[in-house]
């Protein structure tokens, strides 16, 4: 299953409301997961399952959607929500991931 | 607190193999799936495989099969990624990673992953 994330890059600014894509190729029902990764970091889980937080993530993170389309909303972008979010599927085997979209300070 | 602590920095030759350990703590080790994916310079992520501590079956994407295998020490908590054959195209960081599901060799499903390894940089280079 090909995920297709979209925009490759999001300009915006601190406190800025920041809105991402995930469109799979085929229905992945509701197994869908985000991701926030950071220059030399591990990634860091952010949502399972299209719209559960994971624990410790702020509510200001907000996942929606099935099928094949998935939105990732942060209300209120704060200075460490910048960096590049991936989005990844686990409906089918191989479990795959997105090309990723970067979230930079305007 | 779950940590996944992995091995250093490797430089290999094409042809060569390499093998990457991920040592976990701070939780029942054999409960839980380790997988693997790796992360090419200046690009995404791509799922390698994974591992049931449990009872040692494994998953691979198809591009590995046939070049890596997962192993599991559950006296030390470790799990290695052993990749041979190696080409340029495999100099990556490859993490390990934990599925928060406590499978315990029962998942059929894929997973998502809750907690990550710092990361090893394999360089493959002639």
């Amino acid at each position: 299953i090909v995920l297709t994330q979209s925009p490759a890059t999001l300009s915006l600014s601190p406190g800025d409301r920041a809105t991402l894509s995930c469109r799979a190729s085929q229905s992945v029902a509701h197994y869908l997961a985000w991701y926030r990764q950071k220059p030399g970091q591990a990634p860091k889980l952010l949502i399972y399952d299209a719209s559960n937080r994971a624990p410790g993530i702020p509510a200001r993170f907000t996942g929606s959607g099935s099928g094949t389309d998935f939105t990732l909303s942060v209300s209120s972008l704060e200075p460490e929500d910048f960096g590049v979010y991936y989005c990844q599927q686990r409906n089918n085997w191989p479990l795959t991931f997105g090309g990723g979209t970067r979230v930079e300070v305007k | 607190q779950v940590q996944l602590e992995q091995s250093g920095t490797d430089v290999k030759r094409p042809g060569a193999s390499v093998r990457v350990s991920c040592k976990a703590s701070g939780y029942n080790f054999i409960s839980y799936d380790i997988n693997w994916v790796r992360q090419a310079p200046g690009q995404g992520l791509e799922w390698v495989g994974g591992t049931s501590p449990y009872n040692g079956n494994t998953s691979f994407a198809q591009k590995f099969q046939g070049r890596v295998s997962l192993t599991t020490d559950t006296s030390t908590s470790t799990v290695y990624l052993d990749l041979w054959s190696l080409r340029l195209d495999d100099t990556a960081v490859y993490f390990c990673a934990r599925d928060p599901r406590p499978c315990a060799g029962e998942c059929s499903s894929p997973g998502w992953f809750d907690a990550w390894g710092q990361g090893s940089l394999v360089t493959v280079s002639s």
